[in-house]
């Protein structure tokens, strides 16, 4: 069965560092998402993608975040500038279209930590 | 604000004892409702879900949960729990015009053999 893939699985860095996480989503999906989930917190939504651009995106998602489809496979997840309260577990998902009754897939997670 | 709660973080009880958890949300109109499943070290997976219809769906492994519109709560039940269903649930909602998740804190159910 197809799965969403994400790497790496963990990451460590240091405040004020650039952090890439990134994404496979399912093959013939169209629809991505990034979710966040600090620890002992609710997963929270940051940001989802459709057709080459930001369809929607939370407060959280300032401008330290971007997001890109760099080929026909990845989806990433970009932060300029790290922060201590960015560490978390990074969720990836994709949904197969614009249609809401298909679920959203997710992938196993980042965990981000910012030192 | 539209919010999820699910209250009862830990739960434990033992196999075959039923399980039941709440999920509570705060909107008035129309919502699309989940229940997804995280195992130890694997990803977070669909449960089951509700759009339309009959307000009691089934999932996978024998949970289904009912939607109560008036009650504004879409609880998930298992008559009798294997050691198996040892995870982490999580109550989901989209409510109109979005299509982001949002989630509710979680449950962390432990069944003991």
């Amino acid at each position: 069965e197809p799965e969403v893939t994400q790497t790496p699985s963990h990451q460590v860095t240091q405040m004020g560092q650039e952090v890439i996480l990134r994404c496979v989503p399912i093959s013939n999906h169209l629809y991505f998402y990034w979710y966040r989930q600090i620890l002992g917190q609710k997963v929270e939504f940051l940001v989802s993608f459709y057709n080459n651009e930001i369809s929607e995106k939370s407060e959280i998602f300032d401008d330290q975040f971007s997001v890109e489809r760099p080929d026909g496979s990845n989806f990433t997840l970009k932060i300029r500038s790290t922060k201590l309260e960015d560490s978390a577990m990074y969720f990836c998902a994709s949904r197969r279209n614009r249609d809401i009754s298909y679920e959203q897939y997710f992938g196993p997670g980042t965990r981000l930590t910012v030192t | 604000a539209q919010s999820v709660s699910q209250h009862n973080h830990h739960v434990i009880l033992s196999e075959a004892a039923s399980l039941e958890l709440g999920c509570n949300y705060s909107y008035g109109g129309t919502v699309n409702l989940f229940w997804y499943v995280q195992y130890p070290g694997q990803h977070l997976q669909l449960l089951l879900k509700y759009f339309s219809g009959d307000p009691l769906v089934k999932g996978i492994k024998g949970f289904e949960a009912e939607f109560i519109k008036s009650k504004f709560s879409f609880n998930l039940r298992k008559p009798s729990v294997q050691w198996s269903d040892t995870a982490e649930y999580f109550c989901a909602v989209t409510f109109y015009g979005n299509n982001r998740l949002a989630f509710g804190k979680g449950n962390q159910v432990v069944v003991i053999p």
